[in-house]
């Protein structure tokens, strides 16, 4: 099965930093990995898929790097809307799509 | 609007059986495969299963095979999940989800999900 492990587990920021949140694979999966953002009490939604592809409707602060096994999700200039968790999610095997263990964003 | 909506959650004793659904609206349901994602109180996200949009093709993560069954009816749009020989460690909240497919695959749109406990 391939890991994915998130880092940090958790981080506080104010708003207006600039944020970033890794994501590494146990193996490589070329740019198979999507991120997600979950907001309390709520389902999550797609950020970015395919590494680096903004989903629609998602802000331009928010953007996805790297191939292999080490990927980064970054928010250029935090607001208040994006406190939340965030999880990556490795498409590479369809057979098990594994997720992180997920970054708690907090102010 | 592209929309998921999950029912059928609820409490049932541990060796009990429940039968999720999911009824999505605002696409071309027939088109699209469609998973099963669940995610333990205060813990992450595991996928459980998926199946084709045919549904010739099922996989199922090992903690459930043998003990769920996912299922579609394209005629009425919808998604199911029988659960039986429910333990504890499958409380959570389901999701449905969209499975995307082009050249990579992704999860869009999610459902509100479902609450399953598992309890005596």
């Amino acid at each position: 099965d391939i890991q994915m492990t998130q880092s940090p587990s958790s981080l506080s920021a104010s708003v207006g930093d600039r944020v970033t949140i890794t994501c590494r694979a146990s193996q490589s999966i070329s740019n198979s990995l999507n991120w997600y953002q979950q907001k309390p009490g709520k389902a999550p939604s797609l950020l970015i898929y395919a590494a680096s592809s903004l989903q629609s409707g998602v802000p331009s602060r928010f953007s996805g790097s790297g191939s292999g096994t080490d990927f980064t999700l970054n928010i250029s200039s935090l607001q208040p809307e994006d406190f939340a968790t965030y999880y990556c999610q490795q498409s590479y095997t369809a057979l098990l799509y594994t997720f992180g263990q997920g970054t708690k964003l907090e102010i | 609007q592209m929309q998921l909506v999950e029912s059928g959650g609820g409490l049932v004793k541990p060796g009990g059986s429940l039968r999720l659904s999911c009824a999505a609206s605002g696409f071309s349901f027939s088109d699209y495969y469609m998973t099963w994602i669940r995610q333990a109180p205060g813990k992450g996200l595991e996928w459980v299963s998926y199946i084709s949009n045919r549904d010739n093709i099922i996989y199922y993560a090992d903690s459930v095979k043998g003990r769920f069954t996912i299922s579609r009816d394209n005629a009425k749009k919808s998604l199911y999940l029988q659960m039986n020989s429910l333990r504890a460690d499958d409380t959570a909240m389901y999701y449905c989800a969209r499975r995307v497919d082009a050249i990579h695959t992704w999860f869009d749109p999610w459902g509100q999900g479902t609450l399953v406990t598992v309890s005596s």
